[in-house]
């Protein structure tokens, strides 16, 4: 079936450390895919998206994502964490033959410790 | 430009009950989406209007649930009677094109 996951439920960090959150991803052609960011008592907010355009996607907040079809990927990543980026992440994907819905991974809470 | 939004943010019925979600997207948006977060899972598709026409219901769980979008444009979502495992942030989302999503902040049911 086809699938968006994510590895780790929780990442912890340091603040001004490299943040690394993963997802893969099964389908069946390369699909659409997005990074969310849900912030405590708030919706989700939609950080980046990839449409088969440039593989390495740039977002908000300086988060960036870069697509590896060889690896099924779509790691999110920032350079250097800040207190406020302390949320939860979710990656999602408009797979094959799912018509416009989104199928997200369980999703990734960051922590960004001192 | 305001955003989606959804009322109420917070519900707390009994089991057995009714309860109605609604979900104002923004305004031109002919896509409406709703999704539900159970405790501890990932959030899953529920149906998909295309102005008042339902796209896609595969999401929808039993026939408890009945999704309205009347002219097109706000949309409720009726629980009909409640039961303890519909408990959950149920989300909204509104785009225009294939692949823009954009998310209200939830409600929050709780059935006790």
């Amino acid at each position: 079936a086809q699938s968006v996951t994510q590895l780790g439920s929780h990442v912890s960090v340091s603040e001004g450390a490299l943040v690394l959150l993963r997802c893969n991803y099964s389908s069946s052609v390369p699909p659409y895919l997005f990074w969310y960011v849900q912030y405590p008592n708030q919706g989700l907010q939609l950080l980046l998206k990839y449409t088969s355009a440039a593989t390495l996607v740039k977002g908000i907040n300086g988060f960036e994502a870069e697509f590896k079809k060889s690896e099924t990927s779509f790691h999110l990543t920032k350079p250097s964490a800040h207190m406020s980026d302390a949320a939860e992440y979710f990656c999602a994907g408009i797979l094959t033959g799912g018509g416009n819905k989104l199928t997200f991974g369980t999703g990734t809470q960051l922590k960004v410790e001192l | 430009e305001a955003g989606v939004t959804q009322f109420p943010s917070h519900s707390v019925i009994e089991k057995g009950q009714t309860v109605t979600l609604r979900c104002d997207p923004i305004s031109g948006h002919d896509n409406l989406y709703w999704y539900r977060r159970v405790m501890g899972k990932e959030i899953k598709f529920l149906l998909h209007f295309v102005k008042e026409s339902k796209q896609d219901e595969s999401g929808m769980p039993n026939n408890r649930f009945l999704a309205e979008r009347t002219g097109g444009t706000y949309s409720t979502l009726k629980v009909q009677p409640a039961e303890l495992e519909d408990s959950g942030v149920y989300f909204c989302a509104s785009g225009m094109d294939r692949g823009w999503q954009y998310f209200g902040p939830g409600t929050r049911l709780t059935v006790t």
